[in-house]
């Protein structure tokens, strides 16, 4: 079947520091990958995605690169700022599975002045 | 195009009671969701359609769940009767049918059972 882990959290940073969180997915054929965000009281809403192998998603400074090698699509910024305090959820689909989404169990980031 | 929209965005109620979420999916997309997020068990994907049609509902916890689709527009969700454990917020995303395309979520519906 298919699963995505993510690395549990909360996470906190300080602005301006480096962001990585990790994710690894298992998968029946080539899925495609995603990040979505959650702010507080919100819905979920997509960060950024891949489709392929080696394609390099990217939104708002943030990053991911699809890596089929070692089935992983980390999420990075280089500088984190107050308003990136969210939640943050790895997921893939698969084509021919009405796009159902997988997802992670979500990091928490809080990002302190 | 508005989006995916929700109703309720709160509900109250108490136990027992009948409790029907509604969603209005993005036009033109054709497959629709609903999640279930608690603080204890995260995202929780309940049961999704394809074309109007139940594909997977292998996530509804129990027979008090219900899911209909009537048309392309329009979902709801119900829960009869409805237990305090049902406490959490629901969320409807809909996605075209097309591979690596992304799912649009509504703001969700926070219900609370008392």
């Amino acid at each position: 079947g298919n699963s995505v882990t993510q690395m549990e959290g909360p996470v906190t940073l300080s602005e301006e520091a480096f962001l990585t969180i990790n994710c690894t997915y298992t998968a029946t054929g080539y899925p495609s990958l995603f990040w979505y965000v959650q702010y507080p009281g919100e819905g979920l809403q997509l960060l950024l995605k891949a489709t392929k192998a080696d394609d390099k998603g990217s939104n708002k400074g943030f990053e991911a690169t699809y890596r089929k090698e070692t089935t992983s699509f980390h999420l990075e910024k280089g500088s984190v700022q107050v308003s990136d305090s969210a939640v943050y959820f790895c997921a893939l689909s698969v084509t021919g599975g009405g796009n159902k989404l997988t997802f992670g169990t979500g990091t928490q980031l809080k990002v302190e002045l | 195009d508005a989006g995916v929209i929700q109703s309720p965005r709160h509900e109250v109620t108490e136990m027992g009671q009948e409790v029907t979420l509604r969603c209005k999916p993005i036009s033109g997309h054709n497959s629709l969701f609903w999640y279930r997020q608690t603080m204890m068990r995260g995202l929780e994907l309940l049961i999704y359609f394809n074309n109007n049609v139940p594909i997977d509902d292998s996530g509804m916890p129990e027979d008090r769940f219900s899911a209909k689709m009537p048309n392309a527009s329009f979902s709801t969700l119900k829960i009869q009767p409805s237990e305090p454990r049902d406490s959490a917020v629901y969320f409807c995303a809909s996605t075209a049918n097309v591979g690596g395309t992304e799912a649009f979520f509504g703001q969700g519906t926070r219900l609370t059972v008392v």
